[in-house]
């Protein structure tokens, strides 16, 4: 079956520009988590959803950032008046139960973000 | 900081070596994960071991867990070219919601 898909795979943007990234879950997983991951790095946690639960919004850097969620379906994340320091590949990933640490979570290629 | 801290960040060997990489935490886990990552194809679980486990197999990964030591390391038996890639220990966050990963371990498989 199909994977997690993100777009775009590239964005090249002028800083002060917002963007909207995109990604489309494996259909049936109720979590849907976002990351970051700087050149060289780790992945940074950013947003989880799950169901219908108030999202964890707890590792967003900023109010530039947020991100929604359509019910089990697509997710949306939004960095508004870029930064170069926002420069980085965004990971989303979904699994299927109640998320956190026990289910594996599926990874999208990611959204390589460059600001200029 | 990061939860997981891999080491040694780059590891260079033969096709048909063994490559050992390791991992350290500072919080008790239920469980720890490793996943690689090759350039263009995003993350992939490899393998999940949990607390109450001291060691796991899958093919040509064996995983250790540590947790009086707060560690575990990652072996692949065998290496081949396709090995080539980054590997991160995950584990996770307090709230429950989603995993910390290390900086990785590069690995370089050259045939």
């Amino acid at each position: 079956g199909a994977g997690v898909s993100q777009s775009p795979s590239n964005k090249v943007t002028e800083k002060g520009k917002d963007v909207e990234l995109r990604c489309d879950p494996i259909s049936g997983h109720t979590a849907l988590y976002w990351y970051r991951q700087r050149l060289g790095q780790g992945l940074e946690f950013l947003i989880y959803f799950q169901g219908n639960s108030a999202p964890d919004k707890s590792g967003l850097p900023s109010d530039r950032f947020s991100a929604e969620r359509t019910g089990e379906s697509v997710s949306t994340l939004t960095i508004q008046r870029t930064q170069q320091e926002d420069s980085a590949v965004y990971l989303c990933a979904s699994s299927l139960n109640t998320g956190g640490g026990s289910d594996t979570q599926y990874f999208g290629p990611g959204t390589r973000l460059t600001v200029l | 900081s990061q939860q997981g801290e891999e080491d040694p960040q780059a590891l260079s060997i033969q096709e048909g070596e063994n490559a050992t990489m390791n991992c350290s935490y500072k919080t008790s886990i239920n469980n720890l994960q490793w996943y690689r990552q090759n350039s263009g194809r995003g993350l992939v679980h490899l393998i999940l071991i949990r607390s109450n486990e001291r060691e796991k197999h899958s093919g040509r990964l064996r995983v250790t867990l540590d947790t009086s030591k707060k560690s575990s390391s990652l072996l692949i038996t065998a290496s081949r070219a396709a090995d080539t890639a980054s590997y991160f220990c995950a584990t996770v966050n307090q709230a429950g919601t989603a995993l910390i990963f290390g900086k990785g371990t590069t690995l370089s498989v050259s045939s």
